[in-house]
């Protein structure tokens, strides 16, 4: 089992569309969490981080189950410009973390 | 600032041939890592360096080396290159890898075929 799963997709969707994903982690001992974008032949770029009380950057929303080990990322109203990769990232352990990369969700918003 | 920078961004190889991909940051950054991603695998850590002087092996080391000669500049060398190892490889650097919230910052990646 993967130590990071996400559902590889692709999602695609029209414009002004919702569009959510999710991501599980199995380490209990994960501390952080991200979601990185990464565009078609391009390095991954930080999205957000995502905090326990959830967290909004415009129209991106990220949330975070610990109980669960469950992250989502929540796109509303997408955007031609939102077509990318994006990626789950765990950061495990302490005092020397190893950072843990899911495979990517691929998203496709079409006009 | 150019953040992370890597060279060569591509490059073709045949089977057995060696080669150094270089990667430089300008952030100050601690940490310093190269990473291996391929089709539906996610990102994979070769190597890594938590600080200046150091290197320890991540995930997928086997034919790989590396060497961390300043605080800027990270390499990872191939010594007999091998189809397997065709890949993107990405170089990135994080600002202390002690600080758990701390994210890293990628280059813009080296495609390298090895046929």
């Amino acid at each position: 089992r993967k130590e990071v799963e996400q559902d590889p997709g692709p999602f695609n969707v029209p414009e002004g569309a919702t569009v959510a994903f999710n991501c599980t982690y199995s380490n209990s001992a994960s501390q952080s969490f991200f979601w990185y974008r990464q565009d078609c032949r391009k390095e991954p770029k930080l999205l957000m981080s995502v905090y326990s009380s959830g967290n909004e950057d415009g129209r991106f929303t990220a949330q975070l189950n610990r109980a669960s080990q469950y992250i989502s990322l929540l796109i509303r109203d997408s955007k031609l410009s939102d077509s990318a990769t994006y990626l789950c990232v765990v950061n495990v352990g302490t005092g020397g973390f190893k950072t843990i990369f899911g495979a990517g969700t691929r998203l496709f918003v079409k006009a | 600032n150019a953040g992370v920078t890597q060279t060569p961004k591509f490059q073709v190889l045949k089977t057995g041939q060696s080669m150094t991909l270089q990667c430089a940051q300008d952030m100050n950054h601690n940490s310093m890592y190269w990473y291996r991603q391929d089709p539906g695998m996610g990102l994979r850590l070769i190597y890594y360096s938590a600080s200046e002087g150091t290197t320890d092996k991540g995930e997928v080391p086997n034919g790989y080396n590396v060497s961390r000669l300043n605080k800027r500049e990270f390499s990872l060398r191939l010594e007999s290159a091998a189809p397997s190892q065709t890949s993107v490889y990405f170089c990135a650097s994080i600002h202390d890898r002690g600080t758990v919230t701390d994210t890293q910052y990628f280059g813009p990646g080296t495609r390298l075929t090895v046929l």
